[in-house]
C-alpha cells in the first residue's frame, strides 16, 4: 500500500535514448510533482499538475515532457537524454494547503 | 522566485547533544515550511512542519521556530541518537500546495557516538 510509487528505480541507458519514468499516488491528493536531485543532493521542481493541469513548468528543457492522464498518476519522458540529465527523480504529491509533499522512492538515471 | 539558503551544510555533534540547523527565505509571501529528512539512498520524508501563523511547533525531540519578521526559521532536535544521521532540508512554499516548495541545499548531520 505505497502512498507514491514509482517505476523504475533504477535506470541506465545510452546517450540520445528516450526514457520513461512512472508515477502513481494512491493518497487522493490533487497536485503532483516532478524533482529533480543532482549529485550534490541538491532538491529542485522541475513540475507542479493540479488535477491534471500543469502549474508550474521550472526552467527545465523541453526534451522532458510530463503526462497527467489523471489525477493519480504523473509520468515523466524524457527524450534524447544526456549526460547532464543524470540524477535521481523524484515524483511526490501533496493537497493544494498545507501540507507537504509525499516522496516516492525515486528513480536513479544514469546516461552512459 | 524563491531563495531558501541552510546553514550550516555540515553539522557534527555529540550523541545525545542538541542540534540546530537554520534556513532563511527571501519571498515574505512564503507561509508554510516544512523539514525533511533524507537517509542515504532513501526519499526525502516529512518530519515537521510550520505555517506562517504560528511561532513554534514540537513533536517529541524535534521543533521548529518561525521568525516572520527576519524570515528565518530553524530546526532543533535534542537528545540526538545515532538515528538521527542523515541530510535534513528546510523548504518554503506559498500556500504548500501547487507553488511546489523550494529547498534549501540541505545539512548532513552527523551523530557521533
Amino acid at each position: 500500500d505505497t502512498a507514491v510509487s514509482q517505476t523504475p528505480k533504477y535506470l541506465v541507458t545510452q546517450m540520445g535514448n528516450d526514457k520513461s519514468i512512472k508515477c502513481e499516488q494512491n493518497l487522493g491528493h490533487d497536485t503532483m510533482y516532478w524533482y529533480k536531485q543532482d549529485s550534490k543532493k541538491f532538491l529542485k521542481i522541475m513540475f507542479s499538475y493540479n488535477n491534471k493541469e500543469l502549474i508550474i513548468n521550472e526552467t527545465v528543457p523541453n526534451r522532458f515532457s510530463p503526462k497527467s492522464p489523471d489525477k493519480a498518476h504523473l509520468n515523466l519522458h524524457i527524450n534524447s537524454l544526456e549526460l547532464g540529465d543524470s540524477a535521481v527523480y523524484f515524483c511526490a504529491s501533496s493537497q493544494t494547503l498545507f501540507q507537504g509533499a509525499f516522496f516516492g522512492q525515486g528513480t536513479r538515471l544514469t546516461v552512459v | 522566485g524563491e531563495n531558501v539558503e541552510q546553514h550550516p551544510s555540515t553539522l557534527s555533534v555529540q550523541e545525545g547533544d542538541s542540534a540546530v540547523i537554520k534556513c532563511t527565505y527571501s519571498d515574505s509571501a512564503s507561509n508554510y515550511f516544512p523539514w525533511y529528512k533524507q537517509e542515504l539512498g532513501k526519499r526525502p520524508q516529512l518530519i515537521i512542519d510550520i505555517r506562517s501563523n504560528v511561532g513554534e511547533k514540537k513533536d517529541q525531540r524535534i521543533a521548529v521556530t518561525l521568525n516572520k519578521t527576519a524570515k528565518h526559521f530553524s530546526l532543533h532536535i535534542t537528545e540526538t541518537q545515532p538515528e538521527d544521521s542523515a541530510v535534513y532540508f528546510c523548504a518554503a512554499s506559498k500556500g504548500g500546495g501547487a507553488d511546489g516548495l523550494t529547498f534549501g541545499k540541505g545539512t548532513h548531520l552527523i551523530i557521533q557516538p
